[in-house]
């Protein structure tokens, strides 16, 4: 069985940074690409960051790009995202999914608990 | 502005059926497969459709899915109260290079 365990969130001051985590078992982690999604309070799901299998190639949102690092550790089957330079409207809850296939553009048919990332001075 | 439009809401009775548009564009729906997603509330997504039409796992056959030219739609028949849910349509949009999702429609169960 596909398990994905999030963590890592919490409440942060507008500029800071936080590092999320997410550890999968049940699969063959590195076969597959990994992303994280978010859905702030009471509004739809955003896509945040994708990264193939390997960890060769990532892809971001224009709302997070040059300030989040999506990264993965196939060694211990983990998923991490760094967030830098954090805003406001960052506060979400915070999903890691696992793609369908090895790249970008396959869907998602598994996803965490979910974390919540509240950014607030 | 979702890159998918949705309707926001859907309504119908128990046993009966309703379907949930996704409209989008060429570089978008038009050319590579959509997914579907249930969200109950206060919970994680789950997928529903994906590759346009397929079923995962244990997803009943009352949920289907189909696409036609650069709009997809979810068909949901035999409604149950347990059916309420915000369902997404999701795609990857080879212009932009980023998955984008339709703003969410909020199925109710009357």
């Amino acid at each position: 069985e596909v398990q994905l365990l999030d963590s890592g969130g919490g409440l942060v001051q507008p500029g800071g940074s936080l590092r999320l985590s997410c550890a999968a078992s049940g699969f063959s982690f590195n076969t597959y690409a990994m992303a994280w999604v978010r859905q702030a309070p009471g509004k739809g799901l955003e896509w945040v960051s994708t990264s193939n299998s390997g960890g060769f190639r990532a892809y971001y949102a224009d709302s997070v790009k040059g300030r989040f690092i999506i990264s993965r550790d196939d060694s211990k089957n983990t998923l991490f995202l760094e967030m830098n330079s954090l805003r406001v409207e960052d506060t979400a809850v915070y999903y890691c999914a696992k793609c369908t296939v090895t790249s970008a553009g396959g869907g998602f048919d598994s996803w965490g608990q979910g974390t919540l990332v509240t950014v607030s001075s | 502005q979702s890159v998918l439009t949705q309707p926001p809401s859907v309504s119908a009775a128990p046993g009966q059926k309703v379907t949930i548009s996704c409209s989008g564009s060429s570089s978008n729906i038009g050319n590579n497969y959509v997914y579907w997603y249930q969200q109950i509330p206060g919970t994680a997504p789950k997928l529903l459709i994906y590759d346009n039409n397929k079923r995962p796992s244990g997803i009943p056959d009352r949920f289907s899915g189909s696409k036609s030219g650069t709009s997809a739609t979810l068909g949901i028949t035999g409604l149950q109260t347990g059916d309420e849910a915000d369902y997404y349509c999701g795609t990857w949009d080879r212009s932009l290079t980023a998955e984008v999702f339709g703003g969410g429609t909020k199925l109710t169960v009357l």
